[in-house]
């Protein structure tokens, strides 16, 4: 069975920097895309970053670009998002998602909350 | 960037109804179009892609159509576990968007 599991979320102020992580089983991890997307309070989903399977392919959306940065461990089957310049409008429940192939995302974790506040 | 419209915003209906959620993409996508479930506390979970392709253990009810800007997810026969929030997506190019949602609610 495929398991997502987010961790690293938090409280932090504006400014201010956190490392999100997501570890996997049950897949071939290094056989993936892999993607963070998240979701505001009450809000949609908006997708963030996608990593290649070697880390050779890397994309961002423009809100985070320049202050996130999305890596893998291919040997500790994990995602990580390490996030700098955080912003109240970064306050979400980020996922972690697996690409199918082309943005499809079949599967996701549970995600992590993170809030920006002063 | 492509922008993605659903609708209804919300829908209410009643166990048993056949529903319709409409998406629209502002250009072309092809068939580059997927469809989620969502329901409170939960991750979005993938019903189908590729606008119509059902993802193996998703229910026969749920069915997809479209293709250029204009797609439609269809539930037939609803479920009490159907009421839920559905969006779409496209991954025709980066960054991938989202609809805004239609949330189904009974009636």
């Amino acid at each position: 069975e495929v398991q997502l599991v987010e961790s690293g979320g938090g409280l932090v102020k504006p400014g201010g920097s956190l490392r999100l992580s997501c570890a996997a089983s049950g897949l071939t991890f290094s056989a993936y895309v892999m993607s963070w997307v998240r979701q505001a309070p009450g809000r949609g989903l908006e997708w963030l970053s996608s990593i290649s399977t070697n880390s050779g392919n890397i994309y961002y959306a423009d809100s985070v670009e320049g202050r996130f940065t999305i890596s893998r461990d291919n040997a500790r089957n994990s995602l990580y998002l390490q996030m700098n310049s955080l912003r109240l409008e970064d306050t979400a429940l980020y996922y972690c998602a697996r690409d199918y192939g082309f943005g499809v995302f079949d599967y996701w974790g549970q995600g992590t909350p993170v809030t920006v506040s002063p | 960037d492509i922008q993605m419209t659903q609708s209804p915003s919300s829908l209410s209906a009643s166990v048993g109804d056949r529903v319709t959620i409409t998406c629209r993409s502002s250009q072309s996508i092809s068939t580059n179009l997927n469809w989620f479930e969502q329901t409170p506390g939960k991750a979005p979970k993938l019903l189908l892609y590729s606008a119509s392709s059902l993802r193996s253990g998703v229910p026969s009810r749920f069915s997809g159509s479209g293709s250029g800007t204009d797609f439609t997810l269809t539930i037939s026969g609803l479920q009490p576990e159907d009421f839920a929030t559905y969006y779409c997506q496209q991954t025709y190019s980066i960054p991938y968007t989202f609809g805004q949602g239609t949330k189904l609610d009974i009636k």
